[in-house]
């Protein structure tokens, strides 16, 4: 099962942050937060990670609460590019088993102009 | 960036066929690939572990006899559905990880079994 839960989906006006929660209250200690998202028959996409501190690249924010238990992806401007199903995975990062993802059902986030 | 390439993008076959799907990392080595597979409107759900130059890890449930893994290089792996059958329609996708690094993508595959 996915150590992760997410809402089923969520709207957001285009030009507006997009705040996409995630609860992972069982991670453990050396397991980091990924984010994914995956846009209509293509592979998922990679977007940010973090362990404990919030992160900020091109695409999006990532914070974390202090006890680790949930995080939130922001996504600052949201257009219309970004509708999509977004997953957030709690992983070890690197090495073999690293790659071995557990998804769940992920959160459908639509832009709306 | 690396770039994880799938072929074919889109498959369609006959009944009782099969049909092979590659999987190349293609500027880093890899010795573990994955393979997922996603019917509509739900969620990836791991099949397997390839690993090169051994037998692949199957998770429970899915059939190693149906789904043959290859893995005989460190950038291809190589994912055949024998003996296809409407219901093993679905998009495939594979994923690599460096041997010590980041975890990359497939464009994915999707089979259509008639």
């Amino acid at each position: 099962d996915a150590k992760t839960t997410q809402p089923t989906s969520m709207d957001c006006a285009e030009g507006r942050a997009a705040n996409l929660p995630c609860n992972h209250s069982t991670i453990s200690g050396n397991e980091y937060v990924y984010w994914y998202r995956q846009i209509h028959s293509q592979g998922p996409q990679y977007i940010i990670h973090g362990l404990k501190n919030n992160e900020t690249n091109e695409m999006a924010s990532l914070i974390i609460t202090e006890d680790r238990k949930s995080s939130t992806l922001i996504l600052p401007h949201a257009t219309l590019r970004d509708t999509a199903v977004y997953y957030c995975i709690v992983r070890v990062a690197g090495g073999n088993q690293g790659g071995k993802l557990i998804f769940g059902q992920g959160t459908e986030l639509s832009v709306k102009p | 960036g690396a770039v994880v390439s799938q072929h074919p993008s889109w498959v369609i076959c006959k009944s009782g066929t099969s049909v092979k799907i590659e999987c190349r990392s293609l500027d880093f080595q890899a010795t573990t690939m994955f393979w997922y597979r996603q019917f509509p409107k739900q969620s990836l759900m791991l099949m397997a572990t390839s690993n090169e130059g051994s037998k692949a890890t199957y998770e429970q449930g899915v059939e190693k006899d149906k789904f043959l893994i290859n893995h005989a290089s460190l950038t291809l792996s190589t994912l055949t559905v024998t003996s296809a059958h409407p219901e093993d329609s679905s998009f495939y996708i594979c994923s690599a990880t460096p041997i010590a690094g980041e975890l990359f993508f497939g464009e994915g595959s999707r089979l259509t079994v008639l």
